[in-house]
């Protein structure tokens, strides 16, 4: 079965930069578009960004361009996200999303990993 | 980016239905799939409607999707306890390029 497995959280000082993983199995992970989507304490969902399923092209969130980059390797069925400068309002927890289709179909989730950033 | 709206909370009793609704504000919205995903406390988001109405096998018939011009629904029939979480419609941009979730809405079966 499908699944999505995240790395990487941790308490982070201000400034600094983290490097999020995502291990994919169960699937083909080079015929799907992934995303990274973060929810901050008590908070709803907010998406973050996407890789398409080749890394050709790479979509970011006004709040998040030009401090995280997304990325992939397909050789190795891991997706990552990149974030630098870190800020207090970056705590959350990270979840990447398998993209199936055209649509809005964000169709398995990983258990997410938690990042605070705090001094 | 999209901006989707949804109540923040509603409730109802066992075996009843509610609705849960989504609003956009982008005339994109028109033309873009809702989806929507059930969030249990602690745990991850699950898929419950893709493509406006359309259900992933394991989902039960209780749920249902619905979009019309700028809005979507979600209804949830035969209310269980179990279904005491929040929900998360969420559309993908495909002029903008981005995605993007509602606020969330809080179940609450009395």
């Amino acid at each position: 079965q499908v699944q999505l497995v995240e790395s990487g959280g941790g308490v982070v000082q201000p400034g600094r930069s983290l490097r999020l993983s995502c291990a994919a199995s169960g699937f083909t992970f080079s015929s799907n578009g992934m995303h990274w989507v973060r929810q901050a304490p008590g908070k709803g969902l907010e998406w973050v960004a996407v890789v398409w399923y080749d890394g050709s092209k790479k979509y970011y969130a006004d709040s998040v361009k030009g401090r995280f980059t997304i990325s992939r390797d397909n050789s190795k069925n891991t997706l990552y996200l990149q974030i630098d400068s870190l800020r207090a309002e970056d705590t959350a927890v990270y979840y990447c999303a398998r993209h199936v289709g055209g649509g809005s179909k964000w169709e398995n989730w990983g258990q997410g990993t938690l990042v605070t950033v705090s001094s | 980016q999209s901006v989707l709206t949804q109540p923040p909370s509603v409730s109802a009793a066992p075996g009843q239905t509610v609705t849960i609704s989504c609003s956009g504000i982008s005339s994109n919205i028109e033309n873009d799939y809702i989806s929507w995903y059930q969030q249990l406390p602690g745990t991850a988001p699950k898929l419950l409607i893709y493509d406006n109405n359309q259900r992933p096998s394991g989902i039960p018939d209780r749920f249902s999707g619905s979009k019309s011009g700028t809005s979507a629904t979600l209804g949830i029939s035969g209310l269980q306890t179990g279904d005491e979480a929040d929900y998360y419609c969420g559309t993908w941009d495909t002029s903008l390029n981005a995605g993007s979730f509602g606020g969330g809405t809080k179940l609450t079966v009395l």
